[in-house]
């Protein structure tokens, strides 16, 4: 079975600063891990993906993520906050044995304070 | 031009009835899904259809049962509503296999469904 954790239910930073948000995985096989991104009274945007190859992943609005294996870990990460990053974020992923549907976490409300 | 759409996009009904939500994509994809999102945010898979395929979550009552007339429509029919089924219903599209776009889900808008 698959699962994702996302320990965090709500971060809170203030604008300009670096944001973190965390997220935990356990998948058979190697895994296939992505973040969502959801604007209030919005469907779930795409931000970015890992699969393979470099364990840093840049994806949309200035996000990225870090893929740790040892840790099974896939924090998604920006530099500079902005209140307009605010919203709920979802992390998701697959295994490539087993389901090809993707298992999504709780979500964490991010609010970026101006 | 929409990717995922869904149709209606609100619905407030009567407990007991009987109602669809349908759901469109124009991307090409292979496999489309639904997923209910409840009022704490959790989102939680209810189907999948892949290559007439279906993939039915266990836990789904069999009150709710989809239907795909081809690629590009997976229509959700939810008989004798009930309270709990009140929530937000989104539908989505993804293209399988190894491209790099492969696996991405495209989400649609959502449908919230009230039931009183």
């Amino acid at each position: 079975a698959q699962s994702v954790a996302q320990p965090e239910d709500q971060v809170n930073v203030a604008e300009g600063n670096p944001l973190t948000v965390k997220c935990t995985y356990s998948v058979s096989g190697n895994p296939y891990l992505f973040w969502y991104v959801q604007y209030p009274n919005r469907g779930l945007q795409f931000l970015l993906k890992y699969i393979t190859g470099d364990n840093l992943v840049k994806g949309s609005y200035g996000f990225e993520a870090e893929f740790n294996k040892s840790q099974t870990s896939f924090h998604l990460k920006k530099p500079s906050a902005l209140v307009s990053d605010s919203a709920l974020y979802f992390c998701a992923v697959r295994g490539s044995r087993g389901s090809y549907i993707p298992t999504f976490g709780r979500g964490t409300s991010l609010i970026v304070h101006p | 031009d929409t990717a995922v759409s869904q149709t209606p996009k609100y619905l407030v009904t009567q407990m007991g009835n009987d109602k669809s939500i349908k759901c469109e994509q124009n991307l090409g994809h292979d496999t489309m899904y639904w997923y209910k999102q409840d009022s704490k945010k959790f989102l939680k898979i209810m189907f999948s259809y892949n290559n007439k395929e279906l993939i039915i979550n266990e836990t789904v009552p069999n009150r709710f049962s989809p239907k795909s007339p081809d690629k590009a429509h997976l229509n959700l029919h939810i008989n004798s509503l009930e309270l709990g089924d009140s929530a937000v219903y989104f539908c989505a599209s993804s293209l399988l296999g190894e491209g790099s776009g492969a696996n991405v889900l495209t989400f649609g808008a959502g449908s919230r469904l009230t039931v009183l």
